[in-house]
């Protein structure tokens, strides 16, 4: 059974720094991985999503990586702003189509 | 990307009533659909997969006579939560996809508050 799980559960910055978060899953065979965020009481935005095949892919001032063998992917927000305080989710897509979530990571950044 | 509208995006109801939400595919033809429920500060759990024109398949725990699936078409998906209590206040999400590996499109969800 799939698992995907989510480091730190929670963070807290000032404005400007540079974070990463991280996601692992137990079973490689996976799809393809995504990372949303959601704000409080809200739906899910979509940020970026990496197909099985693909190791990176970016979007401003985020960049997302996957290494499929290790079960590990990374998201990387450059100059963090208040604007970008969410919690993100890592989803990863397995076969039989269902989407697996992660915890989240409960992200809050200081002026 | 492609859109998933959901329906309503909140509801208030009684204790003992059922009610039903709609996740529809806008712009292209969903093969498969998901719903997903989230508790406060919780991740979102998969209740249950549903393919058009056949039963849907619940993950373990979800009572599917409680939580009534129906994808009577490529667009359309329902699920309807039978006498419903206030334990099952939840946020629930719908996404659909039209194929294994593509990307998953998520309806903007449903506070349902039982009351």
């Amino acid at each position: 059974k799939q698992e995907v799980t989510q480091i730190p559960a929670a963070l807290s910055v000032p404005e400007g720094e540079n974070l990463v978060l991280n996601c692992s899953f137990t079973d490689s065979a996976i799809y393809n991985l995504q990372w949303f965020r959601q704000d409080p009481g809200k739906g899910l935005t979509s940020l970026l999503l990496i197909q099985s095949s693909q190791r990176e892919q970016t979007s401003g001032r985020l960049n997302a990586s996957l290494d499929k063998s290790s079960g590990r992917s990374t998201l990387y927000i450059a100059a963090s702003q208040p604007g970008d305080s969410a919690t993100y989710l890592c989803a990863v897509g397995t076969g039989g189509f269902k989407t697996i979530f992660g915890a989240g990571t409960r992200l809050f950044v200081k002026a | 990307g492609a859109v998933v509208s959901q329906h309503p995006s909140w509801v208030i109801c009684k204790s003992g009533t059922s009610v039903k939400i709609e996740c529809r595919s806008l712009d292209f033809q969903a093969t498969t659909m998901f719903w997903y429920r989230q508790f406060p500060k919780q991740s979102l759990m998969l209740m249950a997969t549903s393919n058009e024109g056949s039963k849907a398949t619940y993950e373990q725990g979800v009572e599917k006579d409680k939580f009534l699936i129906n994808h009577a078409s490529l667009t359309l998906s329902t699920l309807t939560v039978t006498s419903a209590h206030p334990e099952d206040s939840s946020f629930y999400i719908c996404s659909a996809k039209w194929d294994r590996d593509t990307e998953a499109f998520f309806g903007q969800g449903t506070r349902l508050t039982v009351v």
